[in-house]
């Protein structure tokens, strides 16, 4: 069954700072990867959709990579706001199925 | 263009009770899926529907269905309900049930079990 694990799983961080958030998978045959943020008590919001045959994408501020081959995913967040405040959660599709599996997601904490 | 809406937002229910909440998804978009997501963990999957059919479910008891009506509105019913399905629950919607689509979710229901 697919794990996913995200590390840290809480950050805090000086408003300005460049951040990297982890994201990694048990199993590589996946369709695609998708990086959301979620408020307090909040739907989840998508940040960026990474299809399995890509390295990266961008996004602003957001710039998303995937190694599928090491079942590894970084969600890069430049130049951090206070309202980048929020827990980023990462999720894979896998081939065979169609249904997302998430991690625990990290908190960020964006101090100002 | 509306997103993803769920109703109700909030819900309070009684022990042993059911409970309905209804999903529509985005104009044009016809596979919906249902995640249950308790404090501190991520959403986890329930159901996939696509043009009305059950494409996927995730492990959860028979008190858990779904549906999807023609215009691919959807309902996620809870039987008998326990304590522990207090949760948020999230209703995504895409074009297609399977490949590369993008997923958005809406705002969620926040179920409590008293």
């Amino acid at each position: 069954k697919q794990e996913v694990t995200q590390i840290p799983a809480a950050l805090s961080v000086p408003e300005g700072e460049n951040l990297v958030l982890n994201c990694s998978f048990t199993d590589s045959a996946i369709y695609n990867l998708q990086w959301f943020r979620q408020d307090p008590g909040k739907g989840l919001t998508s940040l960026l959709l990474i299809q399995s045959s890509q390295r990266e994408q961008t996004s602003g501020r957001l710039n998303a990579s995937l190694d599928k081959s090491s079942g590894r995913s970084t969600l890069y967040i430049a130049a951090s706001q206070p309202g980048d405040s929020a827990t980023y959660l990462c999720a894979v599709r896998e081939s065979a199925g169609n249904q997302f599996y998430f991690g625990t997601g990290t908190s960020l904490t964006v101090i100002p | 263009d509306a997103g993803v809406t769920q109703s109700p937002t909030h819900l309070i229910k009684t022990r042993g009770q059911h409970v309905t909440l209804r999903c529509s998804p985005i104009s044009g978009h016809k596979s919906v899926s249902w995640y249950q997501q308790v404090l501190g963990q991520g959403p986890q999957f329930i159901f996939q529907y696509y043009e009305k059919e059950e494409r996927g479910r995730g492990n959860f008891p028979d008190r858990f269905s779904a549906r999807q009506f023609p215009n691919y509105s959807s309902e996620l019913n809870v039987n008998a309900l326990l304590l522990g399905d207090s949760a948020l629950y999230l209703c995504a919607s895409s074009l297609v049930w399977i490949g590369g689509t993008e997923a958005f979710f809406g705002q969620g229901t926040r179920l409590t079990v008293v």
